[in-house]
């Protein structure tokens, strides 16, 4: 079985600076991790995926997630946030041939002007 | 236009009645998913289509049925309306290989009173 663990389900950052979101997985084969986000009223959209290969990706608007299997961890990380970051981030775990993605509770990200 | 489209966006209803939302893609994806958010529990999935005539139930499927009319098409049903199904419902496609990367509809607001 796969989950997600997002701590934390409301995080507050000032504009210009560092956005941390984290995100633990547990999965039993090599995962496929994802990013989205939800701006208000709107669908998902991917912000980034790591499959295979870098471990370090990189994704729109200026984020980026790092593969840490180690640490089965996938935290999404903004040098510097703008208020047009305020959004909902959810992590999702899934893999390859299998057709079910399992999301985590998602975060809703505030930026502080 | 959107590339997967839901109807309604929104719909208040009363327990007992019956209800449908509808899903249309112009993605050419062969897989469909419906997915229903609640705040603090994510995205969960209730139904997938592989494609026409493959129909899979998710996690939440009990009191739902789907129907899955051409590719393009997929339509979840409430057949007895109650207010626990009060949430917001995604439609999302996918297409082979699959890494789980899904496009997500704008989303049905559905009310049960």
């Amino acid at each position: 079985a796969q989950s997600v663990t997002q701590l934390g389900s409301h995080v507050s950052v000032s504009e210009g600076a560092l956005v941390l979101l984290r995100c633990n997985y547990s999965s039993s084969v090599p995962p496929y991790l994802f990013w989205y986000v939800q701006y208000p009223n709107q669908g998902l959209q991917l912000l980034l995926k790591y499959t295979t290969g870098a471990t370090l990706v990189k994704g729109i608007n200026g984020f980026e997630a790092e593969f840490k299997k180690s640490e089965t961890s996938f935290h999404l990380t903004k040098p510097s946030a703008h208020m047009s970051d305020a959004a909902e981030y959810f992590c999702a775990v899934g893999f390859g041939g299998y057709q079910k993605v399992t999301f985590g509770i998602g975060t809703k990200l505030q930026v502080i002007p | 236009d959107a590339d997967v489209t839901q109807t309604p966006r929104n719909r208040i209803t009363k327990t007992g009645k019956r209800i449908m939302l509808e899903c249309s893609q112009t993605k050419g994806h062969d897989r469909m998913y419906w997915y229903r958010q609640d705040p603090g529990l994510g995205l969960r999935l209730i139904y997938y289509s592989f494609d026409v005539k493959d129909i899979n139930k998710g996690e939440i499927s009990d009191g739902y049925s789907v129907s899955r009319q051409a590719q393009a098409k997929f339509s979840l049903s409430l057949e007895s309306a109650i207010p626990n199904q009060t949430a917001l419902y995604f439609c999302a496609t996918s297409e082979p290989p699959n890494t789980g990367e899904l496009f997500f509809g704008e989303g049905s607001r559905l009310t049960v009173l």
